[in-house]
């Protein structure tokens, strides 16, 4: 089956750590997407990638890093310099020029 | 800066009412406007979608108006279900410069459809 998987599913981590959340698609799309999610705020745009190798900053980038090594692959490292880390991150992709992103199932990350 | 406005924050209706969601838009850029739905613990998945030259656009029971003069849109449920309980989210691409596919989110209604 085609899709977007992301992992994991919960994460906890101490205050002060950094962490990586993994995001692959087998779609074989070109762009791919970081949203953060919280309550009432709909999802925030964290950093995007149309092509390996190659990111942007999104509206929300600080505290957070990304990497685009393969196609298939848009690691999220959240740093401990971001402030407000506890929120349910989802992961997406698309062809590049197409309107119809397609989400992964998320990843709900608490800070202790 | 939130270039996506959407009202309400929550709806609650009863089964076979018509649900609506509204969503107003600043940028002139936009190029395409979708509605995702979400269910609780899942990603967003797309619904319907809308290009700016067209002012209605429907597939089943859900149906998107656009105002282009308004820069204002909307989605309609008709004969709302219980299974259309769910998290609504509007949204606007970016259509060109190095921003270009990048979608702006509105802040989401929580949709209740009661039995």
């Amino acid at each position: 089956d085609g899709g977007i998987t992301q992992s994991p599913k919960y994460l906890f981590r101490k205050e002060g750590q950094n962490v990586t959340l993994s995001c692959e698609q087998n779609l074989n799309h070109d762009a791919m997407y970081w949203y953060r999610q919280d309550p009432g705020q709909g999802l925030r745009l964290i950093y995007y990638s149309q092509i390996v190798n190659d990111f942007q900053k999104g509206d929300i980038a600080e505290g957070y890093s990304v990497s685009r090594e393969k196609k298939e692959s848009f690691p999220l490292t959240v740093t401990s310099a971001q402030k407000n880390p506890t929120a349910f991150y989802l992961c997406a992709s698309s062809i590049v020029g197409r309107g119809e992103q397609f989400f992964g199932p998320g990843t709900r990350l608490t800070v202790l | 800066q939130q270039q996506v406005k959407q009202s309400p924050q929550s709806l609650i209706v009863q089964k076979g009412g018509i649900s609506i969601i509204n969503c107003a838009y600043e940028n002139t850029a936009f190029d395409y406007f979708p509605w995702y739905q979400q269910f609780p613990g899942k990603g967003p998945a797309l619904l319907i979608a809308i290009r700016p030259d067209v002012s209605e656009k429907k597939e089943g029971r859900f149906t998107i108006s656009f105002n282009k003069s308004a820069k204002q849109f909307s989605l309609h449920i008709m004969d709302s279900q219980p299974g259309d309980s769910a998290t609504y989210f509007c949204a606007a691409r970016t259509a060109g410069g190095t921003s270009y596919g990048k979608l702006t989110f509105g802040q989401g209604t929580i949709l209740t459809v009661h039995p």
